[in-house]
């Protein structure tokens, strides 16, 4: 089944320790998100990438690092994770940039301690 | 910080009835679009409504778009139980390299 894949579904992670969501797409897709949830504040875009081998800044990129070796995959990375990246993260693609309209994986639940 | 706010944030409606859900947002848009979040998952695209468009129709879903007070609203019609869910608009800003941006969202409840 086409879609987005995102690994782990859950994890629990001591404060301090280095975490990478992984995240595929077997769509072909051009563009990928990375968003956060949490309760009250929705979804806040994180980091993006426009097309493999580019990457930008979303509305809270700070804490987090992203790269896009190729087309399929989009790993966000925590390099030394604070209780406050304890959110729900969302990777998402869409066929263009202009095409605006997202596919979304389902959801990798981070519990930093 | 969040485009479009939604309204209410949370409704409670009998099932075979009709959900309104608004929503309100502050710059211009290329287009707005409907997502639906089943708990514990991710969201689902629903419809989409481009600037120059006022009404849209798919299944029970209706949009409305009125850019001149920056509001859309989602109706669905002949609400069933399985319609319960948390619904977001995401408001596309004109401007290069601007980005979907969601509400927090509505929680409906349909009771059987």
């Amino acid at each position: 089944i086409a879609g987005i894949t995102q690994a782990p579904t859950s994890q629990i992670l001591a404060a301090g320790r280095r975490m990478t969501l992984r995240c595929t797409q077997d769509m072909r897709h051009n563009a990928m998100y990375w968003y956060r949830q949490d309760l009250g504040l929705g979804l806040r875009l994180i980091h993006y990438s426009n097309t493999a081998g580019t990457t930008g800044k979303g509305e809270v990129p700070d804490g987090y690092s992203v790269s896009r070796a190729n087309t399929d995959d989009f790993p966000l990375t925590l390099a030394s994770a604070v209780p406050s990246q304890t959110s729900v993260y969302f990777c998402a693609s869409s066929d263009s940039v202009a095409s605006d309209v997202l596919t979304f994986g389902a959801g990798s639940r981070l519990t930093v301690l | 910080s969040q485009q479009g706010e939604e309204d209410p944030q949370a409704l409670s409606i009998q099932e075979g009835e009709n959900a309104t859900m608004n929503c309100s947002y502050k710059t211009s848009i290329n287009n707005l679009q409907w997502y639906r979040q089943n708990s514990g998952r991710g969201l689902v695209h629903l419809i989409l409504i481009r600037s120059n468009e006022r009404e849209k129709h798919s299944g029970r879903l209706r949009v409305t778009l009125d850019t001149s007070k920056k509001s859309s609203s989602l109706l669905i019609t002949a609400s069933r139980a399985a319609d319960t869910a948390s619904y977001f608009c995401a408001t596309a800003p004109t401007g290069a390299n601007s980005k979907l941006t969601f509400g927090k969202g509505i929680t409906l409840s349909v009771r059987p």
